[in-house]
């Protein structure tokens, strides 16, 4: 069974700096990737940015990379340069072998403070 | 959302009814899936369709039930609706390609009084 832990249930950050969100997982599938998603306030899912078990190297998609540490299980959102619509709740997902079935963690709301 | 629509938007039943979300997509991908979203929580896989003509139970099946009617449709049936389903549902669609991420529609809005 595949597991997503996102131990931050809101986080705060100030306009134009950079931070970082947490998600640790566990699976026992030896391939997999791991997805991060935005939920704003008008509950649609947007995709954000992708990192499959074997790329050697994190990913990144402008303002958005992922942090893989594939040791510890860990697979953190890192953005750059807040901005004010980056306001959201954000998951952490995880799709294996299995028909891209996708296992969510429970979601950190970032607020980002002019 | 492009290429997932989601119908209706917003339902409000009464404990006892029967309804059908509907989903259908324009991308022929092969994978359709539904999610529900509680307050506060992630999405959790209620039933999928790896390729038309075939469905499977995800994490939380109980209540519902499901039709891929064809590629480019999967409808989720609730015969006899329970308060403790209410709840945002999305439907998504998946390629078979991690580098082409699942696809969200926008959701239907569902409370069941």
């Amino acid at each position: 069974a595949q597991k997503i832990t996102q131990t931050q249930p809101g986080m705060f950050v100030q306009e134009k700096e950079a931070v970082t969100l947490d998600c640790t997982y566990d699976t026992s599938d030896p391939s997999y990737g791991l997805f991060w998603y935005k939920q704003p306030s008008s509950g649609e899912m947007i995709f954000l940015i992708y990192q499959g078990s074997y790329d050697q190297q994190n990913a990144t998609e402008g303002r958005y990379s992922l942090n893989f540490q594939k040791a510890r299980k860990s697979a953190n959102l890192v953005i750059s340069a807040s901005q004010l619509g980056d306001s959201a709740m954000y998951f952490c997902a995880m799709g294996g072998t299995s028909y891209g079935k996708l296992t969510f963690g429970q979601g950190t709301i970032l607020t980002v403070h002019p | 959302n492009a290429g997932v629509t989601q119908t209706p938007k917003f339902q409000v039943l009464k404990t006892g009814q029967s309804m059908t979300l509907q989903c259908a997509q324009d991308m022929n991908h092969n994978s359709m899936y539904w999610y529900r979203q509680d307050p506060g929580m992630g999405l959790r896989l209620i039933y999928y369709s790896a390729s038309e003509g075939t469905t499977d139970k995800g994490e939380v099946p109980n209540g519902y039930n499901v039709s891929r009617l064809n590629k480019r449709e999967f409808s989720l049936r609730l015969e006899s609706a329970a308060p403790s389903q209410t709840s945002v549902y999305f439907c998504a669609i998946y390629s078979g390609n991690w580098n082409q991420p699942q696809h969200f529609g926008d959701g239907t809005r569902l409370s069941i009084l």
